[in-house]
């Protein structure tokens, strides 16, 4: 049974700082790895798919990495502004389309 | 953003009553799925759909029945609505390994 994991749970730096959340899941028989963002009281917003043949992808100030060998993925994000203050999920995708989520990391950036 | 529509937004409901909530798409992907989301326990998967009159249960699925008589519409039923199923309710879709979510609904049972 997958099983997905998040650190940190809750995360509160400076604006302007770059930073690192990390995602770790048990099964690396995975097709794809999404990381979505949810504000408070809101649905999910994908932010961004790898492809298990994939290492990174790229959108802006985010890049998301994958190493499937390792279970790891890990999402940055660069200069850090307020409105990025969110919480962020990653899901492992695997057979029947079946999304595994992890529990997320509370982001707060300081102005 | 992909066209999927959650109904009712928000609920209210009494203890033992049956509630049904509504998940509708627009963009003729296969796979849908309804997810409860509650603090401590992060998203749970109660069942999902990979095709018409095709569903299979999650790991949350008690209390809970789908159906699905079309590709675009898929149905979750409380069969008799309890307080532990007070949460927010969240459908997602799924194509081409990529998933999106729907706006939830959050269901209080009283």
């Amino acid at each position: 049974k997958q099983e997905v994991t998040q650190i940190p749970a809750a995360l509160s730096v400076p604006e302007g700082e770059n930073l690192v959340l990390n995602c770790s899941f048990t099964d690396s028989a995975i097709y794809n790895l999404q990381w979505f963002r949810q504000d408070p009281g809101k649905g999910l917003t994908s932010l961004l798919l790898i492809q298990s043949s994939q290492r990174e992808q790229t959108s802006g100030r985010l890049n998301a990495s994958l190493d499937k060998s390792s279970g790891r993925s890990t999402l940055y994000i660069a200069a850090s502004q307020p409105g990025d203050s969110a919480t962020y999920l990653c899901a492992t995708i695997q057979g029947a389309q079946k999304l595994v989520f992890g529990q997320g990391t509370r982001l707060t950036i300081n102005p | 953003d992909a066209g999927i529509t959650q109904s009712p937004r928000h609920k209210v409901t009494e203890t033992g009553t049956p509630v049904t909530l509504r998940c509708h798409q627009t963009e003729n992907h296969r796979y849908m799925y309804w997810y409860r989301q509650d603090p401590g326990h992060g998203l749970r998967l109660i069942h999902y759909s990979y095709g018409v009159k095709d569903t299979d249960k999650g790991e949350v699925s008690d209390g809970y029945s789908v159906s699905r008589s079309k590709t675009e519409d898929f149905l979750l039923t409380l069969e008799s609505a309890t307080s532990s199923q007070t949460s927010v309710y969240f459908c997602a879709i799924s194509g081409d390994g990529k998933a999106f979510f729907g706006q939830g609904t959050r269901l209080t049972v009283v």
